[in-house]
């Protein structure tokens, strides 16, 4: 069964901390994405990454950084946590050709306090 | 950067009703719509992806349309089910790598 996990389904941090949050998938994919959902936006892109050590900023990268050193690897950095961080996060991966859907992690829920 | 509505926002019906949700997106550079069920405490899972206008797929009970010259996509649920309770979400991918959500519909199926 193939999978995209992410490392945690609960944080709870403070305001200013660095935050990591990881995302590995099995798929061999080229493209990764960060997406974050609020009630009644949708889920909105974060960044994306085409291919290793690639990475795209998406439509609010504000506050946020990204690494893919490896191909299944793509974390998701919060460089000093503030409280309108607080969200769900989904990270979702596709392999790079063709019209394929995106295969999605189970989310993390992260509350900066 | 892609504009994607969802409508209704929320539906509540009866088990065994058939339903219908929207998804409109604009039809200049279009790539690619796709539909995901998200139900609580699960990942969003991939239901359909179109491409051609006309398309028309189908998974059980469910099925999608999709006129890319006016920028909609219709879901229909035939004799909705208790499980068919989910959030509904249509994505617009235009020629990047990006694909741009809506808001989703969240159906709610009464026994």
């Amino acid at each position: 069964d193939v999978k995209v996990t992410q490392s945690s389904r609960y944080l709870v941090k403070r305001t200013g901390e660095k935050v990591f949050l990881e995302c590995v998938q099995d798929m061999d994919h080229e493209n990764m994405f960060w997406y974050r959902q609020d009630p009644g936006l949708g889920l909105r892109l974060i960044y994306f990454s085409y291919d290793v050590k690639m990475k795209e900023k998406g439509d609010i990268p504000e506050g946020y950084s990204v690494s893919r050193e490896k191909k299944e690897r793509f974390s998701l950095i919060l460089e000093s946590a503030s409280t309108n961080q607080t969200s769900m996060y989904l990270c979702a991966s596709r392999p790079g050709l063709g019209i394929n859907g995106y295969t999605f992690g189970s989310g993390t829920r992260l509350t900066v306090v | 950067i892609l504009n994607v509505e969802q409508s209704p926002q929320s539906l509540h019906v009866q088990e065994g009703d058939s339903t219908n949700f929207t998804c409109s997106f604009p039809s200049s550079n279009f790539y690619a719509l796709h539909w995901y069920r998200w139900e609580t405490a699960k990942s969003p899972e991939a239901l359909f992806v179109m491409t051609l206008n006309g398309d028309e797929k189908k998974k059980g009970r469910i099925s999608a349309t999709l006129n890319t010259k006016e920028g909609y996509s219709y879901l229909y649920i035939k004799g909705s089910q208790p499980e068919d309770s989910a959030t509904y979400l249509c994505a617009a991918r235009d020629s990047s790598y990006k694909l741009i959500f809506g808001s989703g519909t969240r159906l709610l199926v009464r026994p």
